[in-house]
């Protein structure tokens, strides 16, 4: 049974700083990753989709690598500002399959 | 474009009671869920369609029934409510490799 986990459970951080999250994932039989983000009280929000066959995704200050033989990927978010604060989410599609497995979270504070 | 819409956002039912929740689409997309958030669990699928008139089981489908006759919507009914279904409810939805959308969810307590 594939399991998602995501370490730290929380993190604190000034503003400034360059920090990584990380997801791991039991089974490398995947169709893609996804990592999202979730404000208090608010649904989630789709950051970036990375597909079996890729390595990596950029999106501005974010960049989402994918390492399926070690079952790992990691979230970049450079130079964080207070806006970043969230929990972010990764969640892994099983082979050829649209469902979702997720991981429970990290949640972030960029502090000014 | 309003996305994926639910409604209520916030609802209270007695142990018992039975209800509908609502999820609605304008994006065309094909693929919809359901999820449910509890603390520390992560969010478990519960329901899903991959198109209108078809619909299959998640992970937690137990007590919950879902219907899909339009594109567009994707009702969760909640048959007899119990205090184990207290719940934050996510609907989302996608289309091919697309990534997922989610609605901004539903906060159910059953007392």
């Amino acid at each position: 049974k594939q399991e998602v986990t995501q370490i730290p459970a929380a993190l604190s951080v000034p503003e400034g700083e360059n920090l990584v999250l990380n997801c791991s994932f039991t089974d490398s039989a995947i169709y893609n990753l996804q990592w999202f983000r979730q404000d208090p009280g608010k649904g989630l929000t789709s950051l970036l989709l990375i597909q079996s066959s890729q390595r990596e995704q950029t999106s501005g200050r974010l960049n989402a690598s994918l390492d399926k033989s070690s079952g790992r990927s990691t979230l970049y978010i450079a130079a964080s500002q207070p806006g970043d604060s969230a929990t972010y989410l990764c969640a892994v599609s099983p082979h050829n399959t649209d469902k979702l497995i997720f991981g429970t979270g990290t949640r972030l504070q960029v502090f000014p | 474009n309003a996305g994926v819409t639910q409604t209520p956002k916030f609802q209270v039912l007695k142990t018992g009671q039975s209800m509908t929740l609502q999820c609605a689409q304008d994006m065309n997309h094909e693929y919809m869920s359901w999820y449910r958030q509890d603390p520390g669990m992560g969010l478990r699928l519960i329901h899903y369609s991959v198109g209108a008139g078809i619909t299959d089981q998640g992970e937690v489908p137990n007590g919950y029934n879902v219907s899909r006759s339009t594109t567009e919507d994707f009702p969760l009914r909640l048959l007899s409510a119990a205090p184990s279904q207290t719940s934050v409810y996510f609907c989302a939805s996608s289309y091919g490799v697309s990534p997922l959308h989610f609605g901004n969810g539903t906060r159910l307590t059953v007392t």
